[in-house]
This record gives C-alpha cells, structure tokens and sequence, in this order.
C-alpha cells in the first residue's frame, strides 16, 4: 500500500513563526498536492508538484510556499504564520494519470495546524 | 457554476437502508470519477473509482456513471453505523492533471 506520511499530528504555533510541513510518499509517485480544509469549505488546493523542483500554485497559494528537492518529499512552508492560516493540512500524492491505471489520490492522515 | 456539485446533507438514512449519494460535474470531458470517505477528524481515503458509463460495484458500495448526463452516484447498500462520514465526490477533468474535488456529503446512519 501507498504510503504518505504526514510529519507531525497536531501542530501548535505564534503568529509570525515560519512552519514547515513535511510530507513524505514510499511509492515513487511523481505528483505530489498539499490542501487545506476548513469546516464548510472543502478542500481547497495550495500547492502541487509534477516532479522534482517543479511547482504550481493552486487554488490559494498566498501566504505559503512549498519545496520538492526529492522525489519522495513534499514540503509546505507557512513564511510568516496568521491565525488565519490555522487548519487541516492535507498532502496527497499520485503517479502520472495513464501509468498505472489512475486511482486518484492517497491522501496523508492530515496534521491539524493551530496559530496562536 | 461549481465544477463538481454535491448536496452537502446531512442525508439521514436508517440502518439496513440504501444510501443514495449524488454528484454532478461540468466538464464533459472528465475521464475518471472517484469516492472518497472521510471520518470526522481524519483524511480522506479512496473507497471507489469508475471510468465507464454504467455500474461498478464492490461488496456493499457500487457506483453509477451516467456521462450523457454528467453525474455520478454512490449506492450504499445495507448501511451500518459505521458508513457515517463525509463521503467527497472526485473528477479528474478532460486535461487529466488535477482532480476536482466537491465539498461532500455528510450521511448518518441512524440505528
């Protein structure tokens, strides 16, 4: 089984601190995602990655950044944490749409952000 | 209009029932549908995909693609206690690069 490992759980942050989320897969897929979700929302798209030191923003990119140095690694970075960046982070990952079929996303078990 | 559409409940449905779950999409060239469930405080995860017009069906759940229509449903059969989550809509579109996700829909199942 595909697994996307979500560095911490529960996160606990100050306004103003920069906050790194790690996200890491064990299946060499090369699409790599980050989301957010917030009550009444849905699951809104920060960023993604087709391959190494590739990036493209989503949705609502502003107030993050995100780095893909390896293959296997995803990382999503808060420059200057607001209260309002306080959420459900999401990464997911999955191969190249055609290469093996498509069967969506994997999705990580979520670290839940709190800026205080 | 929201590229994928779902109702977003609370659908209330008795134990034993069957659970109809419906989702539209805009585009008309998407290729590929999928069903996520999500337990309160947990992360989606993958329970069903279709390609083609028709049925597919896998143990209790099956789901229907009508693409002449542009919708796609979720039959629960059977339903249990434990089938109450948040179940997510997902289309991947005729460009085949991101998956658009709908904001769900919530089903209890009351005993």
């Amino acid at each position: 089984d595909v697994k996307v490992t979500q560095s911490s759980r529960y996160l606990v942050k100050r306004t103003g601190e920069k906050v790194f989320l790690e996200c890491v897969q064990d299946m060499d897929h090369e699409n790599m995602f980050w989301y957010r979700q917030d009550p009444g929302l849905g699951l809104r798209l920060i960023y993604f990655s087709y391959d190494v030191k590739m990036k493209e923003k989503g949705d609502i990119p502003e107030g993050y950044s995100v780095s893909r140095e390896k293959k296997e690694r995803f990382s999503l970075i808060l420059e200057s944490a607001s209260t309002n960046q306080t959420s459900m982070y999401l990464c997911a990952s999955s191969p190249q749409a055609g290469r093996h079929g498509d069967y969506g996303y994997t999705f990580g078990s979520g670290t839940r952000l709190t800026v205080v | 209009q929201k590229e994928v559409e779902q109702n977003s409940g609370p659908l209330s449905v008795p134990e034993g029932a069957i659970a109809s779950l419906n989702c539209t999409y805009s585009d008309r060239g998407s290729q590929s549908f999928f069903w996520y469930r999500q337990y309160s405080g947990k992360s989606p995860e993958l329970i069903m995909f279709i390609y083609s017009n028709g049925d597919k069906e896998d143990g209790r759940f099956t789901a229907q693609l009508n693409k002449a229509s542009q919708y796609v449903s979720l039959l629960i059969r059977d339903s249990q206690p434990s089938d109450s989550a948040t179940y997510l809509c997902a289309v991947r579109g005729s460009s085949a690069s991101k998956i658009i996700f709908g904001s769900g829909t919530r089903l209890s199942i009351r005993p």
